[in-house]
């Protein structure tokens, strides 16, 4: 069974840092993992999917590297901005079996202070 | 429309009563996802479908849950019997063939009373 956990569990930055967050899974055999931001009260908005063939992806100042074989992947935020604060999720699609069951952590809840 | 859409936004129901959620995906997804949210935890797989058919239903927690897209674009989630620990937020993804990347839609917050 797939396990998918994110470390840390909270963070406060102040504006202007760099920042990277965790995600570690148990299962190598993924098809894919997707890195979510969630604001309070809302649903899920997609920042960066990585396919188990590709080591990173990056948009804008979001960078999302995938280690398969370690079972990490991190999300890289650079200059940081009060508007970056939200939780961020890590969410792992299996690759094994006729269909892709996908597991997600618990989250990372993000401030960035002014 | 451009997003997945999910309605009701808010339902409230007494316990033991039968409640139905709809996902409307994106067009043209052939995959949709159901989950489940509790306050503070990620998002829990609960069903998954492949057009029409369910290709994965091992998330649903009990016989009271049952999930239907009869003609493989909007779903509906079906909760008989509720009770309080069925309150949680409901979002539903859809993603196309391939790259499998999933959009999600705003959540239907359940509150059983």
């Amino acid at each position: 069974k797939q396990e998918v956990t994110q470390i840390p569990a909270a963070l406060s930055v102040p504006e202007g840092e760099n920042l990277v967050l965790n995600c570690s899974f148990t299962d190598s055999a993924i098809y894919n993992l997707q890195w979510f931001r969630q604001d309070p009260g809302k649903g899920l908005t997609s920042l960066l999917l990585i396919q188990s063939s590709q080591r990173e992806q990056t948009s804008g100042r979001l960078n999302a590297s995938l280690d398969k074989s370690s079972g990490r992947s991190t999300l890289y935020i650079a200059a940081s901005q009060p508007g970056d604060s939200a939780t961020y999720l890590c969410a792992v699609r299996d690759g094994s079996g006729g269909y892709q069951k996908v597991t997600f952590g618990i989250g990372t809840k993000l401030q960035v202070i002014p | 429309g451009a997003g997945v859409s999910q309605t009701p936004s808010n339902k409230v129901t007494e316990k033991g009563k039968y409640v139905e959620l709809r996902c409307d995906p994106i067009s043209g997804h052939t995959a949709l996802y159901w989950y489940r949210q509790s306050l503070g935890q990620g998002p829990e797989f609960l069903i998954y479908f492949q057009g029409t058919g369910a290709a994965d239903d091992s998330g649903l927690p009990n016989d009271r849950f049952f999930a239907v897209r009869p003609e493989g674009s909007v779903s509906t989630l079906k909760i008989q019997r509720t009770e309080r620990g069925d309150s949680a937020v409901y979002l539903c993804a859809s993603s196309s063939p391939g790259r499998g990347e999933q959009f999600f839609g705003p959540g239907t917050r359940l509150t059983v009373l």
